[in-house]
């Protein structure tokens, strides 16, 4: 059974420009959660997706914002980026509700802003 | 809202020792608590849960209890191994409402040979 897959692994943009960054959760996982791991802050909760609706979001700015496509992967668009954006992007998904099952990470997306 | 504070790192520990990190949360309901580890170059990975007071999470030779009382979450191991190098996570979901894990800041383990 394939992974999370995530892609780009690594993203280098200018401040000001737009971000893509691309999840494909494993065959069966509806659900797919957004982190942002930023050096020395732990993960901070982006996005819940779920059956293609976004569910919650947590204390971002709107110019985080995602979708999920039609075959649960996802999508999470960064506007205006800013170099405090400079962080590991880690996706997650799941099949169960996730206060009794686990969440399946991908290795993330690396991005930097400079 | 909710919280984790774990201990911060790194933790460095000879081969065979005891380990533990503490964890403690703040949450305002009944919430499911767990312990992800990061191995170099990996993602996140599920090492061990509990899902209600007093329940013992056990895996891999690790173990946390629940404890309501004292809202914390240890992770201990008798006798750590090299290959256990790797960051610790805390985190809980509550059973309602937002339903995403809260994850605390991370704990690096190195151990030596």
């Amino acid at each position: 059974e394939a992974g999370v897959t995530q892609s780009p692994t690594h993203l280098i943009k200018t401040r000001g420009q737009q971000a893509t960054l691309r999840c494909s959760p494993i065959s069966g996982h509806t659900s797919v959660y957004w982190y942002q791991q930023a050096l020395g802050l732990g993960l901070q909760f982006l996005l819940w997706y779920d059956e293609g609706e976004e569910r919650n979001r947590g204390n971002f700015p709107p110019r985080f914002s995602g979708r999920q496509f039609p075959n649960y992967s996802s999508e999470l668009n960064v506007n205006a980026l800013e170099l405090e954006d400079s962080a590991l992007y880690l996706c997650a998904g799941t099949g169960e509700e996730i206060y009794n099952s686990p969440l399946h990470f991908g290795n993330g997306t690396r991005l930097t802003v400079t | 809202g909710d919280s984790v504070t774990q201990m911060e790192g790194p933790v460095t520990l000879s081969e065979e020792a005891f380990l533990t990190i503490n964890c403690t949360y703040t949450a305002t309901g009944y919430p499911s608590l767990f312990w992800y580890v990061q191995y170099p170059g990996e993602g996140l990975q599920l090492l061990l849960k509990a899902t209600k007071a007093d329940d013992k999470g056990s895996n891999k030779g690790f173990e946390a209890t629940y404890r309501k009382e004292t809202t914390s979450f240890h992770l201990e191991k008798g006798s750590v191994q090299v290959s256990d190098s790797a960051v610790y996570f805390c985190a809980l979901s509550e059973k309602t409402g937002r339903r995403a894990l809260t994850f605390g800041s991370g704990t690096r383990l190195q151990v030596q040979p």
